[in-house]
């Protein structure tokens, strides 16, 4: 069974600081990874996601993240934080990618700070 | 309609009531997911539609809980006898279908049940 790992449920950093999100996965095969990000009162919205090819994935607002099989990991990170990305944000999986049953981690709620 | 739509926003009910929570997927869209997220933990999957067809129900926490999808387009998640348990964010998701490019999913902003 596929499963995922945020550590740290709340990660706090200065505005133009290194923002860097954790997870880790578990899959018994070649995963389909996501990165959510969740604004208060709204819907989870796609920030970026890997499936095959090339794995350093940039995606939506500055954010990127690498794929390291050999870490089981997909850390998310921006090179310089600001006011509007604080929010909650969350990794999942996907084992089949042609359903798209994503298993969320139990997600990290970002604080910026001036 | 541009995105996924949820009605009604928030609920409040009595423990022992039935609840009805809709979804409106973006049009076109063949597949849709629900989803149950409770406060301070991540989405859990609960059951999947393609087209009508109900394809996974793995995730329902019990046979209160009831999906159905009957045109392809609409759903509704139904919850019998309304426990406190049931609290939580119920989120609907739709998806083009079809390969790995056009499986990225789009939610909906969700709907609130609060059981008293």
């Amino acid at each position: 069974a596929q499963s995922v790992t945020q550590l740290g449920s709340h990660v706090s950093v200065s505005e133009g600081a290194l923002v860097l999100l954790r997870c880790n996965y578990s899959s018994s095969v070649p995963p389909y990874l996501f990165w959510y990000v969740q604004y208060p009162n709204q819907g989870l919205q796609l920030l970026l996601k890997y499936t095959t090819g090339a794995t350093l994935v940039k995606g939506i607002n500055g954010f990127e993240a690498e794929f390291k099989k050999s870490e089981t990991s997909f850390h998310l990170t921006k090179p310089s934080a600001h006011m509007s990305d604080a929010a909650e944000y969350f990794c999942a999986v996907s084992e089949d990618g042609t359903a798209s049953k994503l298993t969320f981690g139990t997600g990290t709620r970002l604080q910026v700070t001036l | 309609g541009a995105g996924v739509s949820q009605s009604p926003r928030y609920k409040v009910a009595k423990r022992g009531q039935d609840v009805a929570l809709r979804c409106d997927p973006i049009s076109g869209h063949v597949s849709l997911f629900w989803y149950q997220q409770a406060l301070g933990q991540g989405p859990e999957f609960l059951t999947y539609f393609q087209n009508e067809a109900q394809l996974d129900k793995s995730g329902l926490p019990s046979d209160r809980f009831f999906a159905e999808r009957p045109e392809g387009s609409v759903s509704t998640l139904k919850i019998q006898r309304t426990q406190q348990e049931d609290s939580a964010v119920y989120l609907c998701a739709s998806s083009l279908g079809g390969g790995p490019g056009a499986n990225v999913l789009t939610f909906g902003a969700g709907s609130r049940l609060t059981v008293l």
